[in-house]
């Protein structure tokens, strides 16, 4: 398994303004993906942030909005950036390892409010 | 969109088994079944997963049926501390771009004293 710290755990934010929220491992591993859950839904994937590469954003989420960085295989950073109240959510740090089977590990996430 | 389909919610008794059904009548025969859950205000974390056999761990049983077009995630002995969303998910084992999870709406798990 692997332990995901994120940070922070919350924030509350006002609009046009930016934030990045980290996501630290305690372990190497090849993928990392950054998810947001708006209130009452499910998860929705933003992105997959491999070491060493451009990130790969999924169809209606861009780099310019979402900025990630991803400076070693233990790291990452995503920027919800110029936000808007229709950014409050909860966005979310997982990692998966080659050795796990498809199993994903997930942080606990990060509540942001926009106002 | 979710190759899966699972009924909004459920509930049942503690201590009792809970049995949440998935249906994945589209799944690829190189697809496995992955069950997650998300309880309030915390990240998802893996349950189980399972190819065509029964699985069994620590935390539930995966009971897939012979055609692999449904499977039941079994919780033996609900306590409280199960009440949480439930996602039965479908994918390929390894790890890339074309094994992303994909996380439906999921079961509504409400266990009740």
């Amino acid at each position: 398994s692997a332990v995901i710290s994120q940070k922070p755990s919350r924030d509350i934010c006002q609009r046009g303004t930016s934030l990045t929220i980290q996501c630290q491992v305690d372990s190497q591993v090849t993928m990392m993906f950054w998810y947001r859950q708006q209130p009452g839904q499910s998860l929705t994937l933003i992105a997959t942030a491999n070491q060493g590469s451009e990130a790969t954003y999924e169809s209606g989420f861009v780099i310019d909005k979402f900025p990630i960085s991803r400076p070693n295989l233990t790291f990452s950073t995503l920027t919800v950036s110029n936000m808007s109240p229709e950014d409050s959510s909860i966005y979310l740090c997982s990692v998966e390892q080659g050795s796990s089977l498809g199993k994903a590990f997930f942080g606990q996430g990060t509540r942001l409010t926009v106002v | 969109d979710a190759k899966t389909t699972q009924p909004p919610s459920m509930d049942c008794a503690e201590g009792r088994a809970a049995n949440l059904p998935c249906n994945h009548s589209t799944i690829s025969g190189n697809e496995y079944v992955y069950w997650y859950r998300q309880i309030h205000s915390q990240g998802p974390q893996y349950i189980i997963h399972g190819l065509k056999n029964n699985e069994t761990n620590e935390m539930a049983s995966l009971i897939i049926t012979e055609d692999r077009k449904s499977s039941t995630l079994i919780l033996p002995h609900a306590t409280l501390r199960d009440t949480a969303v439930y996602y039965c998910i479908v994918r390929v084992q390894y790890t890339g771009a074309n094994s992303k999870l994909t996380f439906g709406k999921g079961i509504t798990l409400s266990v009740r004293p």
